[in-house]
């Protein structure tokens, strides 16, 4: 299975700031996908992200808010902006994993806007 | 469009004793299944899937799954639960010519001594 790395692990910020979520995988792999979970919820896919092209969001998710970037085949950052309370939760990013193993998750950052 | 459907928000459940986690999905088209574990303040492990072949899959550490086309379900069982079993477990379907996961709500099972 491929193995992700995500930063930070956590962050406390301002409201009306940004915060960039990076994540590192092992190997080199087409598409990353980006997950938010709210508080108490379950997983709500965010955007795809390719390399080379824009990424694809989901319904009610938007560029503005959300910029992804993803400059080669093993790292994409992920931005949270102007933040408010609201968007308190955990971001993930994933991968799928070519072995078969079915997608893989890094271990999140626990975001908590003040 | 595949949707995920988790009956039971939670299930508190004796150690040693059984536990069923509930999963229906519904789908147009051939669906592959996936349970995950979520432990406390940690990220997301797999748990088990369904690809193809038998229908009846199981994990390393004593749970098992059954896909049941007919009935769209993919139930979570594990005979004898342990206290480190606590956690939140998400049943999760992609179409098989698809590349994005669709999760259920997610079950939490608390595992009381």
């Amino acid at each position: 299975s491929a193995v992700i790395s995500q930063k930070p692990s956590r962050d406390i910020c301002q409201r009306g700031t940004s915060l960039t979520i990076q994540c590192q995988v092992d190997s080199q792999v087409t598409m990353m996908f980006w997950y938010r979970q709210q508080p108490g919820q379950s997983l709500t896919l965010i955007a795809t992200a390719n390399q080379g092209s824009e990424a694809t969001y989901e319904s009610g998710f938007v560029i503005d808010k959300f910029p992804i970037s993803r400059p080669n085949l093993t790292f994409s950052t992920l931005t949270v902006s102007n933040m408010s309370p609201e968007d308190s939760s955990i971001y993930l990013c994933s991968v799928e994993d070519l072995g078969g193993d079915g997608y893989t998750f890094g271990s999140g950052t626990r975001l908590t806007v003040v | 469009a595949q949707s995920v459907t988790q009956l039971d928000s939670q299930v508190p459940v004796f150690e040693e004793a059984p536990v069923e986690l509930r999963c229906n999905y519904s789908s147009s088209v051939s669906v592959y299944l996936f349970w995950y574990v979520q432990y406390p303040n940690q990220g997301l492990q797999l748990l088990l899937k369904y690809l193809s072949g038998s229908t009846l899959v199981e994990s390393i550490n004593g749970f098992e799954a059954e896909f049941n086309k007919s009935q769209t379900s993919f139930h979570l069982r594990k005979p004898s639960v342990h206290i480190s079993d606590t956690a939140e477990y998400f049943c999760a379907v992609i179409k098989a010519a698809g590349n994005k996961l669709t999760f259920g709500g997610g079950t939490r099972v608390l595992v009381k001594p």
